[in-house]
């Protein structure tokens, strides 16, 4: 089981670049989620699906998007890249009864804008 | 804002010594977890505890649940070099939306 994939691992863009950060898990988890790490604010969330084709807003949405054509992937796309969203971005995911037995994460995408 | 607030915000302590960390939360909560993150990586889930209880044990972690206060606090006992990382309180105040709090950095010293 590959669990959750973060593809990539590190990415540097300019200014008004865009670009899509992908997250797949082959583990049949209804519940996937976006959250940005940054030095000393913790994890915020940025969007969750629920299911294929449901998709809502957490706490820091803007700037994102997102859709959930399939179970298995859930794409977080960069319109307009900021310096403000240099940050480190994490995909989490889970069974919707299992939200109570813990998100598995991805490893992680260090993003860097300049 | 932040739903959960960890206290400390780092912690140093020598191996085989107990760590205790705190989480305070602003509303009702279903339930409360605790997450560790390593250096660089995920966050991985330790442990979980439902809103009508009042602790957990797994291993070397003592969970407890106090909803009056609206706070909970993971004990590690007889700490390792290897349980140096960040742990983090996840709480699901809002349903569907879990959200973390800013965490606590333990370093336990060999």
């Amino acid at each position: 089981n590959a669990g959750v994939t973060q593809t990539p691992k590190f990415q540097v863009l300019k200014t008004g670049q865009s670009m899509t950060l992908q997250c797949a898990q082959d583990m049949n988890h209804e519940y996937m989620s976006w959250y940005r790490q940054d030095p000393g604010m913790g994890l915020r969330l940025i969007h969750y699906s629920v299911g294929a084709g449901i998709t809502d807003q957490g706490e820091v949405p803007n700037g994102y998007n997102v859709s959930r054509s399939t179970t298995e992937d859930f794409p977080l796309r960069l319109l307009s890249a900021a310096p403000s969203q240099t940050s480190v971005y994490f995909c989490a995911s889970s069974y919707l009864q299992g939200l109570i037995y813990g998100y598995t994460f991805g490893s992680g995408t260090r993003l860097t804008v300049v | 804002s932040q739903q959960g607030e960890e206290d400390p915000q780092a912690l140093s302590i020598q191996e085989g010594e107990n760590a205790t960390m705190n989480c305070s939360y602003k509303t009702s909560i279903n339930n409360l977890q605790w997450y560790r993150q390593n250096s660089g990586r995920g966050l991985v889930h330790l442990i979980l505890i439902r809103s009508n209880e009042r602790e957990k044990h797994s291993g070397r972690l003592r969970v407890t649940l106090d909803t009056s206060k609206k706070s909970s606090s993971l004990l590690i006992t007889a700490s390792r070099a290897a349980d140096t990382a960040s742990y983090f309180c996840a709480t699901d105040a809002r349903g569907n939306q879990f959200y973390f709090g800013t965490g606590t950095s333990l370093t336990v010293i060999p």
